[in-house]
């Protein structure tokens, strides 16, 4: 079945050591997200990428960083974690932009120690 | 800013009772999605409504849409324990799709 793909489910890392989270699809969709959801709280979107175009939303903290290798496959780099960075972190796929029905992976939780 | 709020924020209901939940926006939208979330999961989606459409239905789920009250209800008909999860609403109201949900209600079934 085509899906959206996420690894690890569950990542702990230390204050201040870079983590990688990863996603990958099968849809071949153009558009890929990541949205950072805490706790009893709504996602909120930290960048997209519409094919190789990045767009980085105003609030995303400097600290997060995204990668598109390719149309499968897209990485969520925090180049130095803290605590208030523990979340799940959702990665999206649409086929386009506007209008459109977004598919999500399982999500990855980041536990931060 | 959140565009949606939800409401209420937490529901709890018996198995074959019918769950309703209210989300309000700010601005004007080209669509309003709703989704569903088990706890520990990703989103999963339930139903698209369009700007220019009053009422959708699939399967035991209606979402209304009142774009004069900025509005939107999901109703879920004959409540089951596996419809226990959180429930979001989320506006697309920008040109490239940009989606804004609301905090959620969580709803409990219990058999």
């Amino acid at each position: 079945d085509a899906m959206v793909i996420q690894n690890p489910r569950y990542q702990v890392t230390q204050f201040g050591k870079p983590v990688t989270l990863s996603c990958s699809q099968t849809l071949n969709h153009n558009v890929m997200y990541w949205y950072q959801q805490k706790s009893s709280q709504a996602p909120k979107l930290l960048f997209h990428y519409y094919d190789k175009d990045f767009n980085n939303e105003a609030d995303t903290p400097d600290n997060f960083q995204s990668r598109r290798p390719n149309t499968s496959f897209c990485f969520l780099d925090i180049r130095s974690p803290g605590l208030g960075d523990a979340a799940m972190y959702l990665c999206a796929t649409s086929p386009r932009t506007a209008q459109e029905t977004q598919y999500f992976g399982p999500g990855t939780r980041l536990l931060v120690l | 800013s959140q565009q949606g709020e939800e409401d209420p924020q937490a529901l709890s209901i018996q198995e074959g009772e019918n769950a309703t939940m209210n989300c309000s926006y700010k601005t004007s939208i080209n669509n309003l999605q709703w989704y569903r979330q088990n706890s520990g999961r990703g989103l999963v989606h339930l139903i698209l409504i369009r700007s220019n459409e009053r009422e959708k239905h699939s399967g035991r789920l209606r979402v209304t849409l009142d774009t004069s009250k900025k509005s939107s209800s999901l109703l879920i008909t004959a409540s089951r324990a596996a419809d226990t999860a959180s429930y979001f609403c989320a506006t697309d109201a920008n040109s490239w799709g940009k989606l804004q949900f609301g905090a959620g209600t969580q709803v409990v079934v219990t058999p």
